[in-house]
């Protein structure tokens, strides 16, 4: 079953609005990533988050990480049409590899 | 910007031919990957390599095979494609000493099987 398991699967906002997105894990991580996906292209990297980290922030990005409750969320603040692109959360597995989440397709309509 | 790089962007074969989708990076990344992706879904790695000579399998089956002749260089072949190998196929790379591996990808190459 897949490590990561986003919520929503959809979010549509109006620009300027905030957008939350939340991931939630099963196993224990080392590191928590968030990347973004344009329609049809290949993804971003935005930030990471390590296990004794609880917050970041990067621009309007902020991340949080509760290991307790096994779960990130990911807020874009005062959203913009080009914010416009699905999220996905991806966890560290053994060997170097990442396990992504199913993403959430966020919308932002201006 | 990523210097990581995938050709061709888009595909369409017919059922049993053979295809390679190349990907290069000039990163110097030894750690490469291939993720197969369906629309509006998640991604799965299908093939990893840690250098030169290296492969192994990911975590979804796929019946492509992968090579790592060089560094900057990971290509993957479909010996013949059918209508199930229709999808995205992203190539990524990322530092090997870099604990906390963060994988830069390319833009991706969308096959479709007739």
């Amino acid at each position: 079953s897949q490590q990561g398991e986003e919520d929503p699967q959809a979010l549509s906002i109006q620009e300027g609005e905030n957008a939350t997105m939340n991931c939630s894990y099963k196993t224990s991580i080392n590191n928590l990533q968030w990347y973004r996906q344009n329609s049809g292209r290949g993804l971003v990297h935005l930030i990471l988050i390590r296990s004794n980290e609880r917050e970041k922030h990067s621009g309007r990005l902020r991340v949080t990480l509760d290991t307790s409750k096994k779960s990130s969320s990911l807020l874009i603040t005062a959203s913009r049409a080009a914010d416009t692109a699905s999220y996905f959360c991806a966890t560290d597995a053994r060997g170097g590899k990442l396990i992504f989440g199913q993403g959430t397709e966020l919308s932002v309509k201006p | 910007e990523a210097d990581i790089y995938q050709t061709p962007r888009y595909l369409v074969i017919g059922t049993g031919k053979k295809i390679t989708l190349e990907c290069s990076q000039t990163m110097g990344h030894d750690k490469m990957y291939w993720y197969q992706q369906d629309p509006g879904m998640e991604l799965h790695l299908i093939h990893y390599s840690y250098g030169v000579n290296s492969t192994e399998k990911g975590d979804l089956s796929s019946e492509s095979t992968v090579s790592r002749i060089r560094t900057e260089h990971f290509p993957l072949t479909l010996e013949s494609a059918r209508p199930s190998h229709t999808s995205q196929y992203l190539c990524a790379s990322s530092e090997r000493g870099d604990p906390y591996n963060e994988q830069f990808f390319g833009p991706g190459t969308r096959l479709t099987v007739l």
